[in-house]
C-alpha cells in the first residue's frame, strides 16, 4: 500500500515550453501533496505544499506563476513548469500525505527528470 | 542554519562492517522519518517513529529515536553493496506541519 506516481518518468523540451507533471496517490487518499525539487548528490528542497481543493502555498524563492500547481482531486496533483528554461531543468519529485500509515508520513512519488535544452 | 543536522555526508565502506548514521537537532519533533533513495528514483519510506526512546528494526537496520524526540539514528549492521545509496531523515515538528530534511547520508558499500 502507500503508492505515489509520477508520470512522465522523463521528459525533454524545448526551451520556451511548458511541461505538465502528474502525481497521483493510488491506493489512498492523499489530503496534501508536496512538490519538491533535487539537485545531484543533495537533499530535497521543498517547492510547494498543496491541499485539496485550495491554492498551493509556495516556499520562499519559488515563482508561482511559473511553476503551477493544482490539487484537482484526493490521488492528484499536477505541477507545470511554464516556459521553462535550461536552469528549470532538474528531478522533480512529489510526495502524498493522507490516510495512509501515520498521519505525518509522507509517501515519495519515483521522481521525474526534466531536461530543458 | 539546518534544523536537522545529519551526519557524515559521506560515508564510504567494505561489505561486512557496521555502520551509525545520526540525525540531531534542537527542535523536537512529533515524528521522524528515515527514507533511502537511489539515483533517479524517489525517497522510499524505511521507518516512521514516533515516541521517545523508541527502537525499530528491519532486518539489520536499526532505527532509535531519542528520549527527548530530538535525534534519531541508524545503524546498519553486515552492510551490503545493496545498501549503497543516499539515507534521508526527516523529521517534523508539528503534527500537520511540513516535513523538514536533514542533507543526507552517501553511503557507498564496496563488495
Amino acid at each position: 500500500g502507500a503508492v505515489v506516481s509520477q508520470h512522465p518518468s522523463w521528459v525533454i523540451c524545448k526551451s520556451g515550453t511548458s511541461v505538465k507533471i502528474e502525481c497521483r496517490s493510488l491506493d489512498f487518499q492523499a489530503t496534501t501533496m508536496f512538490w519538491y525539487r533535487q539537485f545531484p548528490k543533495q537533499s530535497l528542497m521543498l517547492m510547494a505544499t498543496s491541499n485539496e481543493g485550495s491554492k498551493a502555498t509556495y516556499e520562499q524563492g519559488v515563482e508561482k506563476d511559473k511553476f503551477l500547481i493544482n490539487h484537482a482531486s484526493l490521488t492528484l496533483s499536477t505541477l507545470t513548469v511554464t516556459s521553462a528554461h535550461p536552469e528549470d531543468s532538474s528531478f522533480y519529485i512529489c510526495s502524498a500525505r493522507g490516510s495512509a500509515g501515520y498521519t505525518d508520513t509522507q509517501y515519495f512519488g519515483p521522481g521525474t527528470r526534466l531536461t530543458v535544452l | 542554519t539546518q534544523l536537522l543536522e545529519q551526519s557524515p555526508q559521506f560515508l564510504s565502506i567494505q561489505e561486512g562492517e557496521n555502520l551509525t548514521v545520526y540525525c540531531n537537532s534542537s527542535s523536537v519533533f512529533s515524528s521522524l522519518q528515515w527514507y533511502r533513495q537511489e539515483p533517479g528514483e524517489g525517497p522510499v519510506l524505511l521507518v516512521t517513529v514516533v515516541t521517545g526512546g523508541e527502537v525499530k528494526k528491519l532486518k539489520r537496520l536499526t532505527f532509535q529515536f531519542g528520549d527527548a524526540r530530538k535525534d534519531s539514528s541508524l545503524h546498519i549492521t553486515a552492510a551490503q553493496p545493496g545498501d549503497t545509496g543516499l539515507y534521508l531523515c526527516a523529521g517534523v515538528v508539528t503534527s500537520g506541519s511540513r516535513l523538514t530534511f536533514g542533507e543526507g547520508t552517501q553511503l557507498t558499500v564496496n563488495p
